[in-house]
């Protein structure tokens, strides 16, 4: 069976950073692609980026370009995100999810999520 | 960028109704069009994607269908199971945008 599990999430002021995991299991990790989607409190989902399967291309949503970093180390079947200068709209469930390889940007494995809060 | 639009952003309906959720593109995207449920604390489920196939696994009773800007995700018998917030994404381009949802409800 797939998996994929977050985790890092934290309690962090604003202007800091955090590093969240995505660890795959169950799957060949270098041959998937996977993205990073959040969800704010009472709001709707928010894609956040994506990384192909070898890592060469990575893309971002507005919101966080140049703030945060997508990577994976396909060793360790686990994908990054690097997130600095962190805003208290930042402030959201994270969630990790794997492409299927359908044709498309969909996504068909995803984590139980893992909570970033920003806040003094 | 490709903005998403949903209608309605709520629903209200009783089990064995059908259901029709709308999805609208800013720009002609082709099929290039994912639907998901989203229930509270769970982490969102794949039911279609390229507009009109099933994910495996998801019952027969949901449906997808649309090209270009317009869409729809049908729901034939709703079932009790089936109460959760349903968002649309684009596939076409990047970035990746969802629609802002849309709730059904008792």
């Amino acid at each position: 069976e797939v998996q994929v599990l977050e985790s890092g999430g934290d309690l962090v002021q604003p202007g800091g950073s955090l590093r969240l995991s995505c660890v795959a299991s169950g799957l060949n990790f270098a041959g998937y692609a996977m993205t990073w989607v959040r969800q704010a409190p009472g709001k709707g989902l928010e894609w956040v980026s994506f990384i192909r399967g070898d890592g060469v291309n990575t893309y971002y949503a507005h919101s966080v370009r140049g703030r945060f970093t997508i990577s994976r180390d396909n060793s360790r079947n686990t994908m990054y995100l690097q997130m600095n200068s962190l805003r208290a709209e930042d402030t959201a469930i994270y969630y990790c999810a794997k492409d299927p390889f359908y044709g498309l940007e969909a996504f068909d494995v995803w984590g139980p999520g893992t909570k970033v809060t920003v806040s003094s | 960028d490709i903005e998403m639009t949903q209608f309605p952003s709520s629903v209200s309906a009783s089990v064995g109704d059908k259901v029709t959720i709308t999805c609208r593109a800013s720009l002609g995207i082709g099929t290039d069009l994912v639907w998901y449920q989203k229930k509270p604390g769970k982490a969102p489920k794949l039911l279609i994607y390229a507009a009109s196939n099933l994910q495996s696994g998801v019952p027969l009773r949901f449906s997808g269908s649309g090209s270009g800007t317009d869409f729809t995700l049908t729901i034939s018998s709703l079932q009790p199971e089936d109460f959760a917030t349903y968002f649309c994404q684009q596939a076409n381009s990047f970035p990746l945008t969802f629609g802002p949802g849309t709730t059904v409800d008792i």
